[in-house]
């Protein structure tokens, strides 16, 4: 595609339940990032795939949090029982290999945990 | 990643260079500075990035210092589109596989008719 996809753009749950974030990366990009931003607030990082390499999940908050990406492309945040907390846009990114790359972000998706 | 400092907020009147400082003063040998800006409720965009030379594109330059302990970047000609968030980040050159970037809080540029 021309960008990152992010799918839905907006989501309200409630408090408990669980959802799933879905990105789609740029095609051919191999490393994607997930990051999280809560109101007025900074980005937060959250799990970082690159190629077939273990995913760099330091960021993630808890163990309710998780994530994978299917065939080196696209990628799936699921986060369980969900609470108010978890609120805020999830934001996904994604460059092509190398550490000289600029990453390219989606729209994100708006989370409301109700 | 090294940490990087900025100031909070900064005003810039249209049509004027907007100066944005930043401190990285524990940066390494082997550390990009990137600059990414975020308008109201869209997702991060790149702008540039550099080693130590001076690096210049159609949106900015960016200033390195000799020692590389800070940097600024310049937007020549201001206009009110650019108001954003601007956030300086170091990363890593080479070396394993951990590439990611760790975002500060930023700058708060308003530019001002």
């Amino acid at each position: 595609g021309a960008g990152v996809s992010q799918s839905p753009s907006n989501k309200v749950t409630e408090k408990g339940k669980d959802v799933e974030l879905r990105c789609d990366p740029i095609s051919g990009h191999t490393a994607l990032y997930w990051y999280r931003q809560s109101l007025g607030q900074g980005l937060e990082f959250l799990i970082y795939f690159q190629g077939n390499s273990a995913p760099d999940k330091s960021g993630l908050p808890s163990d309710r949090f998780s994530a994978e990406r299917t065939g080196g492309s696209v990628s799936t945040l699921t986060i369980q029982r969900t609470q108010q907390e978890d609120s805020a846009v999830y934001l996904c990114a994604s460059s092509s290999s190398g550490a000289y790359t600029e990453a390219f972000f989606g729209q994100g998706t708006r989370l409301t945990v109700v | 990643d090294a940490k990087t400092t900025q100031p909070p907020s900064m005003d810039c009147a249209e049509g004027r260079a907007a100066n944005l400082p930043c401190n990285h003063s524990t940066i390494s040998g082997n550390e990009y500075v990137y600059w990414y800006r975020q308008i109201h409720s869209q997702g991060p965009q790149y702008i540039i990035h550099g080693l130590k030379n001076n690096e210049t594109n159609e949106m900015a330059s960016l200033i390195i210092t000799e020692d590389r302990k800070s940097s600024t970047l310049i937007l020549p000609h201001a206009t009110l589109r650019d108001t954003a968030v601007y956030y300086c980040i170091v990363r890593v050159r080479s070396g394993g596989s951990n590439y990611k970037l760790t975002f500060g809080k930023g700058t708060l540029l308003t530019v001002n008719p």
